[in-house]
């Protein structure tokens, strides 16, 4: 099974709200990071956090994370439709030496 | 920066056959992997490289499987024979660091269809 897993699965928002994505995981982790993938690319990275922070920002993205829960979110505030894309995280654990992508969740953001 | 850049972009071949994916880095970057992403397994770590060595190989499928590294510039993934369920998009990325902490630089992948 996957080392981190996405919810929810998918999302759909209107342009100007605010877009939640949360990641769950099961093991210990160095960091954690979140990806987007737009429809026929690779992914592309967009904020790491380690585990001894809280909370992170980056522009329109803040990223929490809660190592007692083994949980993170990612919130992009004032969509635009151009957000519209996967979004993955991806664990780097402190058991392995591999950097474990979940499913992702699909936000799509209608104009 | 050009990114990593793979070719093929598309691929489509028949059952039996041999296919080779190929991955540039960008210039500088020490560490390698290959990903597999489909629908139903979603992105699978197949191995990665650092300074040109195999790290881990454990999520290679099979022995039709094979990927090597000649130099910093260049890597390759080779399936022979090739299946049905090989089909997948194939995906290279880099990475300054390894997995210490350091963002991975994707590709575009390439799209493999085995028929």
């Amino acid at each position: 099974s996957q080392q981190g897993e996405e919810d929810p699965q998918a999302l759909s928002i209107q342009e100007g709200e605010n877009a939640t994505m949360n990641c769950s995981y099961k093991t210990s982790i160095n960091n954690l990071q979140w990806y987007r993938q737009n429809s026929g690319r690779g992914l592309v990275h967009l904020i790491l956090i380690r585990s001894n922070e809280r909370e992170k920002h980056s522009g329109r993205l803040r990223v929490t994370l809660d190592t007692s829960k083994k949980s993170s979110s990612l919130l992009i505030t004032a969509s635009r439709a151009a957000d519209t894309a996967s979004y993955f995280c991806a664990t780097d654990t402190k058991a392995g030496n591999m950097l474990t992508f979940g499913g992702g969740t699909r936000l799509m953001v209608k104009p | 920066d050009a990114g990593v850049i793979q070719s093929p972009r598309h691929e489509v071949t028949e059952m039996g056959q041999e296919v080779t994916l190929r991955c540039k880095p960008i210039s500088g970057h020490n560490s390698l992997f290959w990903y597999r992403q489909t629908m139903m397994r979603g992105l699978e770590l197949l191995i990665y490289f650092n300074n040109n060595v195999p790290i881990d190989d454990s999520g290679m499928p099979e022995d039709r499987f094979s990927a090597k590294m000649p130099n910093a510039s260049f890597s390759t993934l080779k399936i022979q024979p090739s299946e049905p369920r090989d089909s997948a998009v194939y995906f290279c990325a880099s990475s300054p660091q390894g997995l210490g902490g350091s963002p991975l630089h994707f590709g575009n992948g390439t799209r493999l269809t085995v028929t």
